[in-house]
């Protein structure tokens, strides 16, 4: 069955510097999510993407995050200046349409230092 | 605004224990419900989804009823087993009203199940 693939499982980083978070989704996917957990809170909606633009954004999507579709199979989430609070769960997801449901990969754990 | 709570962890039972992990919901319109569970070491999958009222979603012995008037999405199982052992996430979607359509997913903190042999 094809699935959403995540790199790198684990990322460290000392604070402030710059990550990006990768994501394959599945190939004929054309909406794409990405959402975070902090480590004992809930999985937060971070911003949707189609059709090469962002959709919707939640408030913690500010300008320190951005996301990228490169070409026609990774999707990524930059963060700028990391911070420790930064250090969570990061998944992406992707669907075939709205009316389908999201497919989650496994996620990158950002520890931020 | 909307928004998912649902019971605090952990649970853990015997096998072949009846099951439940109550979820409700707070929502404008007519959401779109999920259970979503995440097995050690894995992502999210969809376990179920119920898109209207009265509406019941089953999967894998687990099942849960859209009830509108009591704002609920509860996990039943009759019968768990050990490979059962992961978190359990209720979800909702505010773009439920649109045919069923699915957009954004709002999530509860989860519920950690261990289920003992």
């Amino acid at each position: 069955e094809p699935e959403v693939t995540q790199t790198p499982s684990h990322q460290v980083t000392q604070m402030g510097q710059e990550v990006i978070l990768r994501c394959v989704p599945i190939s004929n996917h054309l909406y794409f999510y990405w959402y975070r957990q902090i480590l004992g809170q809930k999985v937060e909606f971070l911003v949707s993407f189609y059709n090469n633009e962002i959709s919707e954004k939640s408030e913690i999507f500010d300008d320190q995050f951005s996301v990228e579709r490169p070409d026609g199979s990774n999707f990524t989430l930059k963060i700028r200046s990391t911070k420790l609070e930064d250090s969570a769960m990061y998944f992406c997801a992707s669907s075939s349409s709205v009316n389908q449901p999201q497919h989650f990969g496994d996620g990158t754990r950002l520890s931020i230092l | 605004g909307n928004s998912v709570t649902q019971m605090e962890g952990p649970v853990t039972l015997s096998e072949e224990a009846f099951l439940t992990i109550n979820c409700t919901y707070t929502a404008t319109g007519y959401p779109s419900l999920f259970w979503y569970v995440q097995y050690p070491g894995e992502g999210l999958q969809l376990l179920l989804k119920a898109t209207k009222a009265d509406d019941k979603g089953s999967n894998k012995g687990f099942e849960a009823t859209y009830r509108k008037e009591t704002t609920s999405f509860h996990l039943e199982k009759g019968s768990v087993q050990v490979s059962d052992s992961a978190v359990y996430f209720c979800a909702l979607s505010d773009r439920g009203n649109y045919g069923g359509s699915q957009g954004n997913l709002i999530f509860g903190k989860g519920t950690k199940l261990s289920v003992k042999p």
